[in-house]
């Protein structure tokens, strides 16, 4: 059964990069989208952007200048990038399965990263 | 503000049914299939409904959704207090080229 797991730092100061990484077990990570997804503290979901099995991207118009996602299959991880951070930025990091009709059909458990100095 | 336009909230009582609206535009919904999310509190979401109106395995057939035009709506019946969650709708945006969700809407099983 296929799961996905977020990690990384639970802290990022003002104006540094969020890192973070996915890791993908029990199955493959080919032929599927890899998708960030982010939730402010009791707000809703917003879609950051994936990577697809080809390495190539789609991002947020919104975050485009500063995310960077990008797949590492030989790992079976995807890992996602945001400079600049602001305390806008807090919030719960999922990261997702996308299929072809573009759903998200399965989700990492959520990882809280707060940015504060 | 979010692109696709939920109620903040809706009740009912168990055992009942309860409707929940989704509102977009000819850019998403009306070009795109649209899903439904289901987040119990302090978890992930988990996608209840996919291309319209399709179940995943697992998903009770209780839970079932439309779409027309430029909205979609999302039906719960048989109302239980395990339902209480708050539902997500999303879907493609061809003009902004990304994926958008709709606000959120809180289901109160009263």
């Amino acid at each position: 059964q296929v799961q996905l797991q977020e990690s990384g730092p639970g802290l990022v100061k003002p104006s540094e990069t969020l890192s973070l990484t996915c890791i993908v077990s029990g199955g493959s990570i080919t032929d599927h989208y890899w998708n960030w997804i982010r939730q402010p503290p009791g707000k809703g979901l917003e879609w950051i952007g994936y990577v697809y099995d080809s390495g190539s991207t789609k991002y947020h118009p919104s975050l485009k200048s500063r995310v960077i996602i990008s797949l590492d299959k030989a790992r079976d991880q995807f890992s996602l990038k945001v400079n600049s951070v602001t305390a806008a930025d807090t919030a719960v990091y999922y990261c997702a399965r996308g299929v072809v009709g573009g759903e998200f059909d399965l989700w990492g458990r959520g990882t809280l990263v707060s940015v504060s100095s | 503000q979010s692109v696709l336009t939920q109620p903040p909230s809706v009740s009912a009582a168990p055992g009942q049914k309860v409707t929940i609206s989704c509102s977009g535009s000819s850019s998403n919904i009306g070009s795109k299939a649209v899903c439904w999310y289901q987040q119990l509190p302090g978890t992930a979401p988990q996608l209840l409904i996919y291309d319209n109106n399709k179940r995943p395995s697992g998903i009770p057939d209780r839970f079932s959704a439309s779409k027309s035009g430029t909205s979609a709506t999302l039906g719960i019946s048989g109302l239980q207090t395990g339902d209480e969650a708050d539902y997500y709708c999303a879907t493609w945006d061809t003009s902004l080229s990304a994926g958008v969700f709709g606000g959120g809407t809180k289901l109160t099983v009263l």
